[in-house]
């Protein structure tokens, strides 16, 4: 059970460019969401989906795109990344959308934007 | 809205110490209450969780109290170990709107010296 997986780690972009965070869950979990952590801010919602082919928007989605084709992936695309966009981005899953599921983190993919 | 307040730090403590960690929350209702872990370089991980007041959640000899009175989660441990040295995170969670709204704090990173 590998849980839930992120690629890349780490990755260098210009700004302008456009690029696409990988995240996979194999728990067979219907909600996932991307979350982004700046320092002094915690955590920020960008995107979440409640299962495949339902996505919705968070807090902070400007600039993001995503989509739901199966159960297990959820995408997050950066259309023309801006140094604002610099941050580390989490992808996360739970059982499902009540509010006392725990949800399960990704190891992260660290962003710059210069 | 909501909000999660709890401080930034760093604390650091000597091996063995007693820890407290204070989490105040504002929330409509009853939110469940959680506390992450971040270990450097990782993802979070659900450290311990409670979801109705007076609920006492508990996990690796931490304990946190949901006090509806006071809206507070403070999270305690008796004795720490330098291997709990991270990031903590304290987050409530809603349902609002279709899905389920996760607020965190900002996050207080423990430093336990031998």
């Amino acid at each position: 059970n590998a849980g839930v997986t992120q690629t890349p780690k780490f990755q260098v972009l210009k700004t302008g460019q456009s690029m696409t965070l990988q995240c996979a869950q194999d728990m067979n979990h219907e909600y996932m969401s991307w979350y982004r952590q700046d320092p002094g801010m915690g955590l920020r919602l960008i995107h979440y989906s409640v299962g495949a082919g339902i996505t919705d928007q968070g807090e902070v989605p400007n600039g993001y795109n995503v989509s739901r084709s199966t159960t297990e992936d959820f995408p997050l695309r950066l259309l023309s990344a801006a140094p604002s966009q610099t941050s580390v981005y989490f992808c996360a899953s739970s059982y499902g959308a009540g509010e006392s599921y725990e949800q399960y983190f990704g190891p992260g993919t660290r962003l710059t934007v210069t | 809205g909501n909000s999660v307040t709890q401080m930034e730090g760093p604390v650091t403590l000597s091996e063995e110490a007693f820890l407290t960690i204070n989490c105040t929350y504002t929330a409509t209702g009853y939110p469940s209450l959680f506390w992450y872990v971040q270990y450097p370089g990782e993802g979070l991980q659900l450290l311990l969780k409670a979801t109705k007041a007076d609920d006492k959640g508990s996990n690796k000899g931490f304990e946190a109290t949901y006090r509806k009175e006071t809206t507070s989660f403070h999270l305690e441990k008796g004795s720490v170990q330098v291997s709990d040295s991270a990031v903590y995170f304290c987050a409530l969670s809603r349902w609002s709107g279709g899905y389920q709204k996760v607020t965190f704090g900002i996050g207080t990173k423990l430093q336990v010296i031998p």
